[in-house]
């Protein structure tokens, strides 16, 4: 099956910096998703972004799909963006319709 | 409803017990998903329904799961005889209709099997 990874697994950041959050798949896809993690365990849709760019606020989101990747970037970042950002794939074709998920970076802002 | 729901939020059960687990999606919504979320095997797809029919059962983890949609809306996931393993957050999800379309998650079930 299709092959996500995140990079990097573990981020530690101050108040206001900035941060890329990067995904590689290794295959085809007409569905990528960002997902925020919070602490109660709900999934928070971000992006649907299986190509192009897209902006919403202080994230924003790029998707290569030529090149196999995505990224997101949170710009001047606030203790309430700490959580875990997933990224998920479907890959293009076939009868599967499900996501597969990276492992996840867990991002800690500090105050 | 404005979201996807799911019931309960908590479940805990005796080893052995059976559970239902169950999962109201968007309204308008003819694709459902469930997966499962644990410590070791991170975010796993489980079972997909088109309307009422699943086309794909291989993602369940063994014969004790068991997935049913009626009316094309509510869906059940059931798990028999549960053991320990089975622990984990339960998360189900709807789109549009299935292939490229967005997937939107409910809060999921925590299942703790004692």
């Amino acid at each position: 099956g299709i092959q996500v990874e995140q990079s990097p697994p573990d981020l530690i950041l101050q108040e206001g910096a900035n941060s890329t959050l990067r995904c590689n798949f290794s295959d085809s896809v007409n569905n990528l998703q960002w997902f925020h993690q919070n602490p109660w365990g709900q999934l928070i849709n971000l992006f649907y972004i299986p190509s192009g760019t897209k902006q919403n606020g202080r994230l924003s989101a790029t998707t290569v799909a030529t090149e196999r990747y995505s990224l997101l970037y949170i710009s001047s970042s606030q203790t309430t963006d700490s959580g875990v950002y997933f990224c998920a794939v479907r890959r293009s074709g076939g009868s599967n319709y499900k996501l597969t998920f990276g492992k996840g970076t867990l991002l800690t802002v500090n105050p | 409803g404005a979201g996807v729901s799911q019931s309960p939020s908590n479940k805990v059960t005796e080893k052995g017990k059976d559970v239902e687990l169950r999962c109201d999606p968007i309204s308008g919504h003819t694709a459902l998903y469930w997966y499962r979320q644990s410590l070791g095997q991170g975010l796993e797809f489980l079972i997909y329904f088109q309307g009422n029919s699943a086309p794909d059962k291989s993602g369940l983890p063994s014969d004790r799961f068991s997935a049913e949609r009626t009316g094309g809306s509510v869906s059940t996931l059931t798990i028999q005889r549960t053991q320990q393993e089975d622990s984990a957050v339960y998360l189900c999800a709807s789109s549009l209709a299935v292939g490229g379309h967005e997937q939107y998650f409910g809060p999921g079930t925590r299942l703790t099997v004692t």
